[in-house]
């Protein structure tokens, strides 16, 4: 599987953007970008997913760079209740990969 | 509320005993897969199944099994139980396989004393 890197961990103000990077550098073309998090005491929850495009749902953007080797998920109002562990993961949609291989991630600290 | 139920949510046992976690997918979810959470090896993917059928091992050891009933619940047995198999076990679901999302349960926490 190709692999991911993360920062171990950011921080951030409440009520203000958040911007959280994945290097993906060996990613190939059957690679979707996966984010998922995990709030604590609670199992990893789904974030968002993407392919080559910009990507938005109610809870964040996923903005993908124009060569595929990075990608970027957006808080785009931190609350204290963002504060987790952010996992950007790769996932095979030709159908060889079908579990999740999760990495350490980034550790999201939110300051009131 | 993911709408993946796992029980128990605490577990507590001693060396050499084997139990049993029950999970229970999302209505409609076909796949169920397994993982395990400790703090040295942080969230490892165990096995998948597609509606009654293994379809996915990974660092699964030979003391465990799984299996998925018809009502596609799922459970997961762990034998001979060692100090280090004291971790969190997640249970995920999803429509079917491949890329969709996974949906996970709030897990079964083991201590092994």
């Amino acid at each position: 599987d190709a692999k991911t890197t993360q920062p171990n961990s950011m921080e951030s103000n409440e009520e203000e953007p958040v911007h959280l990077p994945c290097n993906h550098s060996t990613i190939s073309g059957t690679d979707y970008i996966h984010w998922y998090r995990q709030l604590p005491s609670q199992g990893p929850e789904y974030v968002i997913h993407g392919l080559t495009s910009n990507v938005n749902n109610r809870m964040a953007s996923l903005a993908i760079a124009e060569d595929r080797k990075s990608s970027t998920l957006i808080l785009h109002r931190a609350t204290l209740r963002d504060a987790a562990v952010y996992y950007c993961i790769l996932r095979d949609f030709s159908g060889s990969a079908r579990q999740l291989t999760f990495g350490s991630g980034t550790q999201l600290t939110v300051l009131p | 509320d993911s709408g993946v139920t796992q029980t128990p949510k605490h577990l507590i046992t001693a060396t050499g005993q084997r139990v049993t976690l029950r999970c229970s997918p999302r209505s409609g979810d076909l796949s169920v897969y397994w993982y395990q959470q400790s703090l040295d090896q942080g969230l490892q993917f165990l096995i998948q199944y597609y509606n009654g059928e293994e379809r996915a091992k990974g660092n699964i050891l030979e003391r465990f099994s799984a299996q998925q009933f018809p009502d596609l619940h799922s459970e997961l047995n762990l034998s001979s139980l060692e100090l280090g198999d004291s971790a969190l076990y997640f249970c995920a679901s999803s429509v079917g396989f491949s890329n969709q999302p996974q949906h996970f349960g709030d897990g079964t926490r083991l201590s092994i004393l």
